[in-house]
């Protein structure tokens, strides 16, 4: 079956801080790829997303995500976190070629931001 | 509304008693997909509606659950003889028409927290 990994369950930074938080799937066909971000008390909310071209993504907040097709990895990234962005933080991957809607998520990572 | 609701936020009850969950997509989106959250897990999916079919239902876990959407919008998930195991944030979603690039964005309700006693 199709899945997907985030490594990092829990992590902690500092104010200033750069922050990458892993993402592998398990699927060779084509991918569209997301990252949702839930904040404390809020709901899912899109962070930004691949569908194709270029492959280094830009979405909200200062975020940043690159596909690497030969690593079926989709890492998420950030300069410089902000306290703001404590979070609880969700890849997540749409197999094309299926037909399949669904999206599989991974299981989360908690990023905890200190000022 | 602007974005997708759910009613209600809450539901506690009784093992073996029936349930309705609640979901009001974005006006005009066609696409509705229901989702499961367990405690510390990624949202799992339950089931798909295009319009008024359930197009995909693969993910439902047994025929316990079931759900609907009459007119193409309201979209209600059944279930019956809840167990203690189905506790979970049952989460909603919907996207827009086929065809359209924004169809594979799917937007998040906030979900409905049941709690099986």
């Amino acid at each position: 079956a199709q899945s997907v990994s985030q490594h990092n369950h829990h992590v902690i930074l500092s104010e200033a801080a750069s922050l990458e938080l892993g993402c592998n799937y398990s699927y060779g066909g084509t991918v569209n790829l997301f990252w949702y971000v839930q904040y404390p008390g809020q709901h899912l909310q899109l962070l930004l997303k691949y569908f194709s071209g270029d492959p280094l993504v830009k979405g909200i907040k200062g975020f940043e995500a690159e596909f690497i097709k030969s690593k079926f990895s989709f890492n998420l990234r950030k300069p410089s976190v902000q306290w703001s962005d404590t979070a609880e933080y969700f890849c997540a991957v749409n197999l094309m070629d299926t037909g399949r809607r669904a999206l599989t998520f991974g299981s989360g990572t908690r990023l905890q931001v200190q000022p | 509304g602007a974005g997708v609701s759910q009613t209600p936020s809450n539901k506690v009850t009784e093992k073996g008693k029936y349930v309705e969950l609640r979901c009001d997509p974005i006006s005009g989106h066609t696409a509705l997909y229901w989702y499961r959250q367990s405690l510390g897990q990624g949202p799992e999916f339950l089931i798909y509606f295009q319009g008024t079919g359930a197009a995909d239902d693969s993910g439902l876990p047994n025929d316990r659950f079931f759900a609907v959407r009459p007119e193409g919008s309201v979209s209600t998930l059944k279930i019956q003889r809840t167990e203690r195991g189905d506790s979970a944030v049952y989460l909603c979603a919907s996207s827009s028409t086929p065809g359209r690039v924004s169809y594979n964005e799917q937007f998040f309700g906030p979900g409905t927290r049941l709690t099986v006693l």
